[in-house]
């Protein structure tokens, strides 16, 4: 299994919406509502931000969003804020196994 | 609330041999998969493989068989990543994380592995 396909990188303004894109196969992102998106900041651990597909754990904003298309799923963060510069990744849960995306690191400018 | 509490970082040779920790608190231990992630400097998150405490099924990803053992200990609800020679492309960090249904709910804080002679 080959990692899912996530741009090395994606800029925006505050307040501006930005989107992730996680390219993956039918037999994973798009064959499964398991597709889940992690927020890791400079020396800490990963965090869930969304999971299967659409759903935003308690305690995440609001402004995070999950979605997909076939084989593509993608994380919108709206209204940008300078605490959300982090590194964001991708995962699809296939039969007990997961696989992660390369990361996309996010600067807010 | 659930807590995954991983062992100090270590600095070893290589050839040496390795087990680190991850003990969970705050939920049912030996009814959740654990699961362990590596992610070497600069580098992105990989999959190394998964345990279900209970019963001690364990799945590895190709890339990681054979090269890691993973068990857990019911008793002390603790999961282990164990290496019996070490290399030098093992040096990382290594996160523990809580399988909840289909995705990874709550994370150990990382142990870091150096390995250098």
């Amino acid at each position: 299994q080959s990692a899912l396909t996530q741009p090395a990188s994606v800029s925006g303004s505050p307040g501006q919406s930005i989107t992730i894109s996680c390219t993956g196969t039918s037999s994973d992102v798009g064959g499964y509502n398991s597709v889940s998106w992690y927020q890791q900041r400079p020396g800490r651990a990963p965090k869930v931000m969304i999971y299967d597909v659409v759903n935003r754990p308690s305690g995440v904003s609001n402004r995070f969003s999950g979605s997909r298309s076939g084989n593509t799923a993608s994380l919108t963060i709206s209204g940008l804020q300078a605490e959300d510069e982090a590194d964001y990744y991708c995962g699809s849960y296939v039969g007990s196994t997961t696989i992660f995306g390369g990361g996309t690191k996010v600067t807010v400018l | 609330e659930v807590q995954l509490v991983q062992s100090g970082a270590e600095v070893k040779k290589p050839g040496e041999s390795l087990k680190i920790s991850c003990q969970g608190s705050g939920y049912s231990f030996a009814n959740y998969w654990i699961g362990w992630v590596r992610q070497m400097p600069g580098r992105g998150l990989e999959w190394m493989g998964i345990i279900y405490p209970d019963d001690s099924d364990t799945r590895y990803s190709p890339s990681f068989q054979g090269q890691v053992t993973i068990s857990a200990d019911t008793s002390i609800t603790t999961a282990y990543l164990h290496w019996s020679s070490l290399k030098a492309s093992d040096t990382a960090m290594y996160y523990c994380a809580r399988q909840y249904g289909r995705y990874f709910d709550a994370w150990g804080e990382g142990t870091l592995v150096t390995v250098s002679s």
